[in-house]
C-alpha cells in the first residue's frame, strides 16, 4: 500500500522569509500523482500544488514551489516570503492516475512569527 | 465559486445516539468522499461514492454507513455513535474519471464530539 510520511509536526518561519516541508512516499506505481492541500485554522482545506509524476519540471505556483525527486521519492513545499496567511496545517498527498484513493500524510503544522 | 456544504460545524452526541453528517456540493461532481481527520493520522478514508447509489469501503469504515440519493448530497451515518468516533469529518468532491485532475474540494467539516 501507498504511504505518505510527513517527519516535521510542526514548523515555524518568520514572515518573509522561506520555509522547506518534507515529504516523503512509498510506491510501485510509474504512473502518479502528489499533492499539497492547505488547511488554514476553521477554514476549509485548499489544493495549493500539484505535480505529475511523469513531469520532470518541478511544479511552481506563485510563491509555492516543490523539489519533486522521484527516484529518492521525496516531495518537499518551499514557500518563499512567507505571509501570515500562510499559516496553517499542510497535508501531502498521493494518488494514482485517475484513482479515487488518495492517501495524505499527517500533516505539519506551520507557524508564522510576525 | 465552488462550493462543498456540510450540514453542521459541530455537533455534541451521546453514546449510542444516531448521527447523521450531511454534505452538498454543487459543482456536478462525480464523485464524492468521507474522510476523518485525526491529530498525528491525517486523514483517513471512511467511504467514497462515484455515482448516484454506489459507494465503496475506505480504510475505515467499520461504524459508519453512507448514502447518495442525488448525486449532490453525501450522507454519512453513525447508526450508533461511540466515543471513539470523536473526530473531525470532512467531506470532499471531485471530478469524475473523465475530467479527473486528483484535486479535491473539502468542505469546512463536522466537529462531533460523543459523550
Amino acid at each position: 500500500a501507498q504511504t505518505v510520511t510527513q517527519s516535521q509536526p510542526e514548523m515555524s518561519v518568520q514572515e518573509a522569509e522561506t520555509v522547506t516541508l518534507s515529504c516523503t512516499y512509498d510506491t510501485s506505481e510509474s504512473d502518479y500523482y502528489l499533492f499539497w492541500y492547505k488547511q488554514p485554522p476553521s477554514r476549509q482545506m485548499i489544493l495549493v500544488i500539484r505535480q505529475e509524476a511523469y513531469k520532470q519540471q518541478n511544479a511552481t505556483e506563485n510563491r509555492f514551489s516543490v523539489n519533486f525527486q522521484k527516484a529518492a521519492k521525496s516531495f518537499s513545499l518551499k514557500i518563499s516570503d512567507s505571509q501570515l496567511g500562510d499559516a496553517a496545517m499542510y497535508f501531502c498527498a498521493y494518488s494514482k492516475y485517475n484513482n479515487n484513493d488518495m492517501r495524505f500524510g499527517a500533516g505539519t503544522r506551520l507557524t508564522v512569527k510576525p | 465559486d465552488v462550493k462543498v456544504t456540510q450540514s453542521s460545524r459541530y455537533l455534541v452526541k451521546r453514546t449510542g445516539e444516531k448521527v447523521f453528517l450531511e454534505c452538498v456540493q454543487d459543482m456536478d461532481h462525480e464523485n464524492m468522499f468521507w474522510y476523518r481527520q485525526d491529530p498525528g493520522l491525517g486523514l483517513r478514508l471512511i467511504y467514497f461514492s462515484y455515482d448516484v447509489k454506489m459507494k465503496e469501503k475506505g480504510d475505515i469504515p467499520e461504524g459508519y454507513s453512507v448514502s447518495r440519493e442525488k448525486k449532490e448530497r453525501f450522507s454519512l451515518i453513525l447508526e450508533s455513535a461511540s466515543t471513539n468516533q470523536t473526530s473531525m469529518y470532512l467531506c470532499a468532491s471531485s471530478k469524475g474519471q473523465g475530467g479527473w485532475t486528483g484535486e479535491l474540494f473539502f468542505g469546512e467539516g463536522s466537529r462531533l464530539t460523543v459523550l
